[in-house]
């Protein structure tokens, strides 16, 4: 079973729209990061955020952390080819040494 | 950068052999990582190590085994090598960032067990 529900799976949409990708639990984290992977690498770190209800803007990326702290949403505004890739969303917990990730979700920019 | 250098990063062997991944940093990280990638699982921790000869099990440990004699090296060892566990297999490091932990992953590892 999986701590961490991303959705959708899969999307794959045309240059300048938007997206929000979700990544949800039923569990509190200490944090809980994005991470965006391209074929053949390892996963590089977005962003990270701490406190429930935070938000942070990385240009046309926006995070927002659950009140909760359970869940955490990204939002890409007017989407470009080079944003595709595999998101993933990971929570920390325990003493925040502890990650968790979600399933990931596929995007496919088109240009 | 974290300098994680991961060896092999390919890797083609037959089932019931010995595989032992290499994860080597140079920045004195305490926490290291083993992760593996599987369409439609995302990364599964393996095992992980919070210093020289301590380390603990993951989600997905099983048939799996992990040393660290030095604060620099973290090895994975596949004991005999099935081909459920071909997979992509990450190393990483924890470090603080923005006030949480966050992962640094090196470029990974691709096992091909036939």
């Amino acid at each position: 079973t999986q701590l961490l529900e991303q959705s959708p799976q899969f999307l794959s949409i045309q240059e300048g729209e938007n997206l929000t990708v979700y990544c949800n639990s039923s569990s509190v984290f200490s944090s809980l990061q994005w991470y965006r992977q391209e074929p053949g690498e390892g996963p590089v770190l977005l962003v990270t955020v701490v406190t429930g209800g935070e938000v942070k803007k990385l240009k046309r990326l926006t995070f927002q952390f659950g009140d909760a702290r359970k869940d955490s949403s990204l939002h890409i505004t007017a989407a470009q080819p080079g944003d595709t890739g595999l998101y993933l969303c990971a929570g920390a917990r325990g003493t925040g040494n502890q990650f968790y990730f979600g399933t990931g979700t596929s995007l496919t920019v088109i240009p | 950068d974290a300098g994680i250098t991961q060896s092999p990063r390919h890797k083609v062997t037959e089932t019931g052999t010995p595989v032992t991944l290499r994860c080597h940093q140079t920045e004195n990280h305490r926490y290291m990582y083993w992760y593996r990638q599987d369409p439609g699982h995302g990364l599964r921790l393996i095992h992980y190590s919070y210093g020289v000869k301590d380390t603990d099990k993951g989600e997905v440990s099983d048939g799996y085994s992990v040393s660290r004699s030095k604060t620099e090296d973290f090895l994975l060892t596949l004991e005999s090598a099935t081909s459920s566990q071909t997979s992509v297999y990450f190393c990483a490091i924890s470090h603080a960032d923005s006030g949480a932990n966050v992962l640094t992953f090196g470029a990974g590892s691709r096992l091909t067990v036939l």
